[in-house]
Formats: C-alpha cells, sequence, structure tokens
C-alpha cells in the first residue's frame, strides 16, 4: 500500500525554538496532505489541510503563525512549530491521500508520527 | 458540524470472544467510511473502509453499515490479544476525515 513517512520520529527541543516536521508520500505524488495533533487519550484533531503551491487551509482555533506549513512539492509537506512552549508538545501525525484512489474510495494513509517534547 | 461518536469504552473480551465496535455519524450525506487501528504511541493504521449498506467482510473483521440509522460497526471475531488498540472510526465529508474519539480494546488472553 501507499507510504508516508515522517522525520523525526522524535524530538526534545527547548521553550522557545522552533521545530521543523517533515511529511513525505514516497510512492505517490499527494496534492493534499493533512497535519493532525494527538493529545493522550484523545482522538486526532485536524490542525491544517495542506495544498501542494498555495496555502495551508488551517482549523479554526489553530494559529497559522505559529504551526507553519509548507507543501513545497507533490511529496513533501513540513510543518514548523515556531517559539514552541511546553503545551505544544503533543503527537503530529501527518497523511495523504493517494491520488489513485480518489473519489468516494479515497482512503487516507498516515505517517508514522513525531513525537514533539518542549521542556 | 460533522461529528463522528464512538464509545471510548474501554472494552475488555476474553480471547477467542467477538469483539463489536460501534460508531454514529450526523451527516446523512456521508458515503465513505472507515475503521483504524492505533496502536499506543504509533500512527492509525487502517483496517477497513466501507462505502454500501450491509456487512463487508476482510478475515476475522467485518464492518457493518446502515445509512438509514446513520451506523457502522466494526466486528472481530476470534480475538486475539495482538488486537488490543485503541479503534478510531473515520467518515469522509468532503475531502476531509472526520474521526471518532476512539475505542480502546484489551482483549485479556
Amino acid at each position: 500500500g501507499a507510504v508516508v513517512s515522517q522525520h523525526p520520529s522524535r524530538v526534545i527541543c527547548k521553550s522557545g525554538t522552533s521545530v521543523k516536521i517533515e511529511c513525505r508520500s514516497l510512492d505517490f505524488q499527494a496534492t493534499t496532505m493533512f497535519w493532525y495533533r494527538q493529545f493522550p487519550k484523545q482522538s486526532l484533531m485536524l490542525m491544517a489541510t495542506s495544498n501542494e503551491g498555495s496555502k495551508a487551509t488551517y482549523e479554526q482555533g489553530v494559529e497559522k503563525d505559529k504551526f507553519l506549513i509548507n507543501h513545497a512539492s507533490l511529496t513533501l509537506s513540513t510543518l514548523t512549530v515556531t517559539s514552541a512552549h511546553p503545551e505544544d508538545s503533543s503527537f503530529y501525525i501527518c497523511s495523504a491521500r493517494d491520488p489513485r484512489r480518489q473519489g468516494s474510495t479515497g482512503s487516507q494513509y498516515f505517517g508514522p508520527g513525531t513525537r514533539l517534547t518542549v521542556l | 458540524q460533522k461529528e463522528v461518536e464512538q464509545n471510548s469504552g474501554p472494552l475488555s473480551v476474553p480471547e477467542g470472544a467477538i469483539a463489536s465496535l460501534n460508531c454514529t455519524y450526523s451527516d446523512r450525506g456521508s458515503q465513505s467510511f472507515f475503521w483504524y487501528r492505533q496502536y499506543s504511541g504509533k500512527s492509525p493504521e487502517l483496517i477497513m473502509s466501507i462505502y454500501s449498506n450491509g456487512d463487508k467482510e476482510d478475515g476475522r473483521f467485518t464492518a457493518q453499515l446502515n445509512k438509514a440509522s446513520q451506523y457502522v460497526s466494526l466486528l472481530i471475531r476470534d480475538s486475539q490479544p495482538s488486537d488490543s488498540a485503541t479503534y478510531l472510526c473515520a467518515v469522509l465529508g468532503g475531502n476531509q476525515f472526520y474521526f471518532g474519539t476512539g475505542t480502546s480494546l484489551t482483549v485479556i488472553p
């Protein structure tokens, strides 16, 4: 099946620093990727939809100046957490839809996630 | 606001039993439904997708969809300890997936 990778898998940083997380689709081109955040024992919360070649669409309540998304190519989207604080500590997961399975049969493939800990 | 509701559990079943996971959704126009399994500390992985009313079977897993009742379920037969995980129900609305909060399943050896 389709594969989505994320890097790094785990990062620990000091408060006030910025952290970049990469999401890559390895065997397909994804015009759209999604970024989720998951706090312990909670479900996935969609943060933003990343569109190749255009601005990301952010969900209500998500600060676009804090969570910078760049979808530079059809296989790469990056999420930068700027001036991270302890409350940003979470599990960040990206996903992409395989365009070869469009329409009502479209499925979403998740990256392995990035565990961010802000000290 | 599209909503997807699941019983958070935890649900415990003995090994070899049938585990039944349920999900309801609010958008009557939804057409595509998915079940994901998520192990602790890992990202979700797709188990089943279902688009038509009725049952869809894949190995030990059976997804059931009733659009009139806006209800989708997942049955796991011959449950194994390795099935212990959180199961997420997802509904596709437009270009976006809406997830339930997940049901935690524990299969007791």
